[in-house]
């Protein structure tokens, strides 16, 4: 069964921290990891990551894979309030299927 | 970017009802769509992957005659809840996946159901 598991669950920092987020996952047949912001609505996509060491970045937000360790990490730099949400991490398969971790709950604190 | 948009956004009716809820990509063609019941602080629950032209896959544990889906068109899907009971009240969430297996998927804003 594919399993996708993020740590921590939750996570308080103030502003102007520096946040690692977490993601490792066992999946057959690997074709794409993706991580996804959550608000108050549904989840908005950030990022999706197909090969190991390709750092993609945008703004102060920034990921990579490691595809040997099957691990993933989301870092956020400068943290803002508005960065508070549930960051999601999912992976995609080759038959389609996509599964989704249980999210980080994110709290940056003025 | 890809926009999908859902509807309504709040639902609240009484026991015994059947709800329509509508998900859109407005602005690619999506052949998969996917439905999601979201309880509070709690993760994504896939309940069914739907697919233009076909029957939809339900994840185990989901009743098929009483979460009906239709995906009629590459760019729209529905989710009707029949008789729907206190227990069906959730968050329901809908996204729509761009074209090839890895691909994002685009979430609708989802809908707030409460049956009284």
């Amino acid at each position: 069964e594919d399993k996708v598991v993020q740590s921590p669950l939750s996570l308080v920092v103030h502003e102007g921290d520096t946040v690692t987020l977490n993601c490792s996952y066992e999946v057959t047949n690997f074709r794409s990891l993706l991580w996804y912001k959550q608000e108050k609505k549904a989840p908005t996509f950030l990022f999706m990551l197909t090969s190991s060491g390709i750092e993609k970045k945008s703004g102060r937000l920034s990921s990579i894979l490691d595809k040997k360790e099957l691990f993933s990490i989301l870092n956020i730099t400068a943290t803002q309030t508005g960065d508070s949400a549930v960051y999601l991490c999912a992976i995609n398969t080759n038959a389609g299927k996509s599964t989704f971790g249980d999210g980080t709950t994110l709290t940056v604190k003025p | 970017g890809a926009v999908v948009s859902q509807h309504p956004s709040r639902v609240i009716c009484k026991s015994g009802t059947s709800v329509k809820i509508e998900c859109r990509s407005l602005d690619f063609q999506a052949t998969t769509m996917f439905w999601y019941r979201q309880f509070p602080k709690q993760s994504l629950m896939l309940m069914a992957t739907s697919n233009e032209g076909s029957k939809a896959t339900y994840e185990q544990g989901v009743e098929k005659d009483k979460f009906l889906i239709n995906h009629a068109s590459l760019t729209l899907s529905t989710l009707t809840v029949t008789s729907a009971h206190p227990e069906d009240s959730s968050f329901y969430i809908c996204s729509a996946r761009e074209p090839g297996l890895g691909q994002p998927q685009h979430f609708g804003d989802g809908t707030r159901l409460s049956i009284l």
